[in-house]
């Protein structure tokens, strides 16, 4: 059973250009949430995806945007790049039989320079 | 506002019991968790506790609820050099749909031989 699984790695990339992150949730899961995770910091929650629609949304800007697809995979993107953008991006996934259970994917790390 | 506090660092050595702290805002929190991060890896989720609980144990760990005081604990009995991780607690976002949660910074877990 796969669990959650996310591309690439590693990414660098320049200030001002975009990105794009992919998700591949737990077999059986549909639900897929989205995390930042700055260095030395908690995971903040980014976005969750539920029947490819965005469920709902924590506190960041329009450049952050993401799909689900409807075999449940996700994507995040974001764009203008800050350097502060760098981080671990983590997404999770839940499902309708065990909705309080998330599970994580190893996440990707972006570097913006 | 919605916060999760944890002290950042405990050291202990090989054998002995490890309590890692925390404290939560939001009373009306359904479910807590406590998740593991190894370095460069995403989050494992490790136990989880429904709000009527006071105490969950499974092998090794032991989760006590103080909803009074808004406190968690994560006890690991007879701790290993494989512990030595971040050890994240997370409440739900208050209102939110299940599985958005707010992490706190973590507590980074030193095990001696």
């Amino acid at each position: 059973d796969a669990g959650v699984t996310q591309s690439p790695t590693h990414l660098i990339k320049t200030r001002g250009q975009q990105v794009t992150l992919r998700c591949s949730p737990k077999s059986g899961h549909d639900t897929v949430s989205w995390y930042q995770q700055a260095l030395g910091q908690g995971p903040q929650f980014i976005f969750q995806y539920y029947e490819e629609e965005e469920r709902q949304r924590g506190n960041f800007p329009d450049r952050f945007s993401g799909h689900q697809f409807p075999n449940y995979s996700s994507e995040l993107n974001v764009n203008a790049l800050l350097l502060g953008d760098s981080a671990l991006y983590l997404c999770a996934s839940s499902g309708v039989d065990s909705p309080y259970e998330q599970y994580f994917g190893p996440g990707t790390r972006l570097t913006v320079t | 506002g919605e916060d999760v506090e944890q002290s950042l660092f405990l050291s202990v050595r090989e054998g002995d019991s490890s309590v890692i702290n925390c404290t939560y805002t939001d009373s009306s929190s359904t479910y807590l968790y406590w998740y593991k991060q190894e370095p460069g890896a995403g989050l494992q989720l490790l136990t989880y506790i429904f709000s009527n609980m006071d105490m969950k144990q499974d092998q090794r760990l032991t989760v006590l609820l103080n909803k009074k005081d808004k406190h968690l604990s994560l006890r690991i009995a007879d701790t290993q050099t494989g512990d030595s991780a971040i050890y994240f607690c997370a409440e739900p976002y208050s209102g939110g749909s299940q599985g958005n949660l707010i992490f706190g910074k973590g507590t980074k877990l030193s095990v001696k031989p």
